[in-house]
């Protein structure tokens, strides 16, 4: 299976900070790559997918990159609701789906 | 728009069959695009993609190697839903499983059912 993974597993920033967080994959996966959004007690939400493409709904300070093995998600200008865990998620065809072990983006 | 709803016991014995329920709402268990997966997550294994069931003019499904001798995945056209069941499960089983939809055949999860806490335990 493809290995996932984040970097790093917890950061600690402020309202309004700018925040990236990275996702390295085992082996090539080209842009199939996914991003989520987790609060506790909820299900994942999706962010990101093909690595760049913005889910409908979603705000515009989320932003993914990078293909291949390398990816970051990027929060423009943190806010409030944006405390979560994040996760990525690979779905590449020739291989099972596999996500990373997650990144806590908490309260400097 | 588009939900999904799950349904099943909380508590399964070891040496047991756990089963779940994933109603759908606002689309169609035999789409000719989407996909219909179960995954859960526990604090020791992370979230775990489990397998899938779709139809493209037959149905299919894939499961993880991990589970894949206790799993069976069956959709339901008659309910408009579909259903996981995993034998013999042991207490490593225990977790939160969510249903899933992904929209094309190889496409991220964009729908959540609202997870269940299936916990193992005599």
């Amino acid at each position: 299976d493809i290995q996932m993974t984040q970097s790093p597993s917890t950061l600690s920033a402020s309202v309004g900070d700018r925040v990236t967080i990275t996702c390295r994959a085992s082996q090539n996966i080209f842009n199939w790559l996914a991003w989520y959004q987790q609060k506790p007690g909820k299900a994942p939400k999706l962010l990101i997918h093909k690595a760049s493409s913005l889910q409908s709904g979603v705000p515009s300070r989320f932003s993914g990159s990078g293909s291949g093995t390398e990816f970051t998600l990027s929060i423009s200008s943190l806010q409030p609701d944006d405390f979560a865990t994040y996760y990525c998620q690979q779905y590449n065809t020739d291989s099972p789906w596999t996500f990373g072990q997650g990144t806590k983006v908490e309260i400097k | 728009q588009v939900q999904l709803q799950q349904s099943g016991p909380g508590l399964v014995k070891p040496s047991q069959t756990l089963s779940l329920t994933c109603a759908i709402y606002g689309d169609s268990v035999s789409s000719n695009s989407a996909a219909w997966n179960w995954i859960r997550q526990s604090p020791s294994r992370g979230l775990e993609w489990l397998g899938r069931t779709y139809y493209r003019s037959k149905w299919y499904n894939d499961y993880a190697i991990s589970v894949k001798s206790r799993i069976t995945i069956n959709p339901d056209t008659s309910k408009n839903q579909f259903s996981l069941q995993l034998n013999s499960v042991t207490p490593e089983d225990t977790a939160v499983y969510y249903c899933a939809r992904a929209p094309t055949t190889w496409g991220a999860f964009d729908i959540w059912g609202q997870g269940t806490m299936v916990t193992v335990s005599s």
